[in-house]
């Protein structure tokens, strides 16, 4: 699986927009790119995934540059309960042989109010 | 729909001891399934993953061990427990239309 680059930490006022940031700049072709995040004490949380093209669900949108060496999660309009720890991981997509989603140290989102 | 279990919740036992951890899976058949711990204030460590019954990847060599019965359940097992198994335990599989991972509600453990 190739390698991504997250900041430690970010801050955001609550309401606006979150954007996270991840680099990877060695992505193979076959490899999607997902988001979780963490919220204290619990397990981690899905919350999209893209190939090339941007996607948006009810929690977020994911912006895939051209050449897709990097991505930003957009969280529109943050909330107080949108801090929590999140990870960017790329691998290859589909079912076959069991595919490994290693977590890296993530970005710790602070929500101010 | 699915739903991913984990129990005990929380556990505390004296180093030494024998540990079992269970999760089960329902909704789905032959998910891919996972272990892994966080230790406290650390990053997630994929310990073991299964493809089918029977079937156990190793990641990291440890004194736990992992074993699939049923197409649906996993489980986690130590014989004897060290202080450095004390961390978060989270059980997850894979599914959805990009094959993402869906983690259960995890086991903290508290080896004293």
């Amino acid at each position: 699986d190739a390698k991504t680059t997250q900041p430690p930490s970010m801050d955001c006022a609550e309401g606006r927009a979150a954007n996270l940031p991840c680099n990877h700049s060695t992505i193979s072709g076959n490899e999607y790119v997902y988001w979780y995040r963490q919220i204290h004490s619990q397990g981690p949380q899905y919350i999209i995934h893209g190939l090339k093209n941007n996607e948006t669900n009810e929690m977020a949108s994911l912006i895939i540059t051209e050449d897709r060496k990097s991505s930003t999660l957009i969280l529109p309009h943050a909330t107080l309960r949108d801090t929590a720890v999140y990870y960017c991981i790329v691998r290859v997509g589909g079912e076959t042989g069991g595919f490994k989603t290693i977590f890296g140290a993530g970005t710790r989102l602070f929500v101010k109010a | 729909s699915q739903t991913i279990h984990q129990w005990p919740a929380t556990l505390v036992q004296p180093v030494g001891s024998p540990l079992s951890l269970e999760c089960t899976v329902e909704g789905t058949s032959n998910p891919n399934l996972y272990w892994y711990r966080q230790a406290a204030g650390r990053g997630l460590q994929l310990l073991f993953y299964s493809v089918g019954i029977g079937q156990i990847s190793s990641e990291v060599p440890q004194n736990l061990s992992a074993s699939r019965p049923q197409d649906r359940q996993f489980i986690l097992s130590s014989k004897k427990l060290l202080l450095s198994d004390s961390g978060f335990y989270l059980c997850a599989w894979t599914g959805g239309r990009g094959h993402e991972q869906y983690f259960g509600p995890g086991t903290r453990l508290t080896v004293t």
